[in-house]
């Protein structure tokens, strides 16, 4: 499947630590995206980082990408209790253009 | 103002009726999106419309069908349902077809109890 996979499936951290997300894939993208989804509610866009990007950076979150490894990371520094959430990446492949895919995401949970 | 909005927000029905799901997006996009997230936050894609032009038409049960009166609005009618039909339903918009460079901009989800 194209969906790859995300690790951890579950992250429990106190405020103020970092917190690192990863995401495989296994065919060829355009780009990845990662979103944010709070409980009982839409996913919300937060970063995209091309398949010619190495590294972005959006106020506290920083996204790598190695598409040698077909990897990419999620960095949320000084993590809040309002961090807590699911984080997904979502890849677009070369071919197909018109999907983006989701994997189960990574649930965050930031400790007061 | 709700850039894509879907009802209802929860909707719980018994085996064999039928129900739809109605989303409206003010973004002035051109692409609108059903996908399905299961019990396991597995999130996948259904149904992608462009300009009512029907334009990803995943591997889903022909119960299920997606409408498209104007690119503003994607409803979803199921047929029939069953109980593996339960789960939460996001509506999405896109300013292009192209996943290259449109990020998704997700409803609230319609949870779909199926008793």
């Amino acid at each position: 499947s194209q969906q790859g996979e995300e690790d951890p499936q579950a992250l429990s951290i106190q405020e103020g630590e970092n917190a690192t997300m990863n995401c495989s894939y296994k065919t060829s993208i355009n780009n990845l995206q990662w979103y944010r989804q709070n409980s009982g509610r839409g996913l919300v866009h937060l970063i995209l980082i091309r398949s010619n990007e190495r590294e972005k950076h959006s106020g506290r979150l920083r996204v790598t990408l190695d598409t040698s490894k077909k990897s990419s990371s999620l960095l949320i520094t000084a993590s809040r209790a309002a961090d807590t959430a699911s984080y997904f990446c979502a890849k677009a492949p070369y071919t197909g253009g018109f999907k983006t895919i989701f994997g189960a995401g990574t649930r965050l949970f930031v400790k007061a | 103002d709700t850039a894509v909005s879907q009802t209802p927000k929860y909707l719980v029905t018994q085996m064999g009726n039928d129900k739809s799901i109605k989303c409206e997006q003010n973004l002035g996009h051109d692409t609108m999106y059903w996908y399905k997230q299961d019990s396991k936050k597995f999130l996948k894609i259904m149904f992608s419309y462009n300009n009512k032009e029907l334009i990803i038409n995943e591997t889903v049960p022909n119960r299920f069908s997606p409408k498209s009166p104007d690119k503003a609005h994607l409803n979803l009618h199921i047929n029939s349902l069953e109980l593996g039909d339960s789960a939460v339903y996001f509506c999405a918009s896109s300013s292009t077809a192209s996943s290259y460079n449109s990020p998704l901009h997700f409803g609230n989800g319609t949870r779909l109890t199926v008793t």
